[in-house]
């Protein structure tokens, strides 16, 4: 199947700065990607559907100047953590669709973020 | 609003027993069902992807149904093993592409 890689795997920082989190379509063209989180022993909640060269759609409740999003080109999302808090951490997973007529979306390994 | 359940949450059977997960969905219009397996502070693996005019997929001993009319679907794993254990998510797909997941089914199997 399609692969999508996401960087990094893990990250610690210190509350207050912010972090970046990227994910790549190696294989493929992906029109269209999505970011979503994950709590500890609950299921993923998507955060944001990311259309390359346009604005990011945030779900009902998700904070679009806390979580920037940008989709610069076919192969590449962006998630940037601004001013971190500890109830930041989290492990975030992006997925991506795009030139694949079934319809299935593959998903990078996630990352696991933890704010300090 | 599409709401997934998947029953039971958790599950754990001596290895060579087939396993059963179930998964509820509310609103019949979807795409696509997909399950996934996620190993503890890992991503998602894709196991089978099932489209909406499908009614099951097979790939070796993992076999998926779904009857869209009722909004379930199964995932069957055959002659467990325990590098099976994992927790496996349903997730539906709507027309936008966007999934809504269920809460997922941990599975141990015991060697």
């Amino acid at each position: 199947g399609a692969v999508v890689s996401q960087h990094p795997s893990r990250v610690i920082c210190k509350s207050g700065t912010s972090v970046k989190i990227e994910c790549r379509s190696l294989d493929f063209q992906a029109t269209t990607m999505f970011w979503y989180r994950q709590f500890p022993k609950q299921s993923l909640m998507l955060m944001a559907t990311s259309n390359e060269g346009s604005k990011a759609t945030y779900e009902q409740g998700v904070e679009k100047d806390k979580f920037l999003i940008n989709h610069a080109s076919l192969t590449l999302s962006t998630l940037t953590v601004t001013s971190a808090h500890p109830e930041d951490s989290s492990f975030y997973i992006c997925s991506a669709s795009g030139g694949m007529n079934t319809g299935e979306l593959f998903f990078g390994e996630g990352s696991r973020l933890t704010v300090l | 609003k599409q709401e997934v359940t998947q029953i039971p949450a958790a599950l754990s059977v001596p290895e060579g027993e087939n396993l059963v997960l179930n998964c509820s969905f509310t609103d019949s219009a979807i795409y696509n069902l997909q399950w996934f397996r996620q190993d503890p502070g890992k991503g998602l693996t894709s196991l089978l992807l099932i489209q909406s005019s499908q009614r099951e997929q097979t790939s070796g001993r993992l076999n998926a149904s779904l009857d869209k009319s009722s909004g379930r679907s199964t995932l069957y794993i055959a002659a467990s093993q325990p590098g099976d254990s994992a927790t496996y998510l349903c997730a539906v797909i709507l027309n936008d592409y966007k999934l809504s997941f269920g809460a997922g089914t941990t599975v141990t199997v015991r060697a």
